[in-house]
């Protein structure tokens, strides 16, 4: 899977929208990029994932590039609650076989929200 | 809304003792990994299973390590003869492995070794 380059951390006042860059200049045609984010003490959560297309959820969006190399999550509105480590993976989707199952974390960019 | 479990949540052990912990996945789900996580860094890929069948596993799986998924459902991830080294915490995931394979992950149990 191609790497991904976070900056470790970010702040963001509460109610303004938070943008979280993810770099992956190496990125293949098959790859999509993920997100992920950890809350303190719990297991990773999934946010949302595209191709080439922007994409919007419940949570968050994701703007892509067209190049594809890089891309932003976007939080509309943060609250203290979206304080966590965000994790960008990109990594080829789908039914496959092989060994193209595990998502490979860097360190993610650490989100403090404050009030 | 029955997701991923993980039991214990915490175990502490003394040096040389085998842990095991326990995984149940999402019911429908027939694809289910564990990670290994350590202070400060991101979740690292152990191993992984498609139902009952064990399809890849990580370097960082030393013979100590041995998971199973005896009947595709919940799976046991046992640890002999523990080390300092081990003290982590370990998750596990599931997913349908469909279009799209976003993983769901349980709480993760945190494993001490005094």
């Amino acid at each position: 899977d191609a790497k991904t380059t976070q900056p470790p951390s970010m702040d963001c006042a509460e109610g303004r929208a938070a943008n979280l860059p993810c770099n992956h200049s190496t990125i293949s045609g098959n790859e999509y990029v993920y997100w992920y984010r950890q809350i303190h003490s719990q297991g990773p959560q999934y946010i949302i994932h595209g191709l080439k297309n922007n994409e919007t959820n419940e949570m968050a969006s994701l703007i892509i590039t067209e190049d594809r190399k890089s891309s932003t999550l976007i939080l509309p509105h943060a609250t203290l609650r979206d304080t966590a480590v965000y994790y960008c993976i990109v990594r080829v989707a789908g039914n496959y076989g092989g060994s193209q199952g595990n998502l490979i974390f860097g360190k993610g960019t650490k989100l403090s929200v404050k009030p | 809304d029955t997701g991923v479990s993980q039991d214990p949540r915490h175990k502490i052990t003394k040096r040389g003792q085998n842990v095991t912990f326990r995984c149940d996945p999402i019911s429908e789900h027939n694809r289910l990994y564990w990670y290994r996580q350590t202070l400060g860094q991101g979740p690292e890929f152990l191993t992984y299973f498609q139902n009952e069948a064990q399809l890849e596993k990580s370097r960082l799986l030393s013979d100590r390590f041995s998971a199973e998924r005896p009947k595709g459902s919940f799976s046991t991830l046992e640890i002999q003869r523990t080390e300092q080294g081990d003290s982590a915490m370990y998750l596990c995931a599931s997913s349908d492995g469909l279009a799209g394979g976003e993983q769901y992950f349980g709480p993760g149990t945190r494993l001490t070794v005094t």
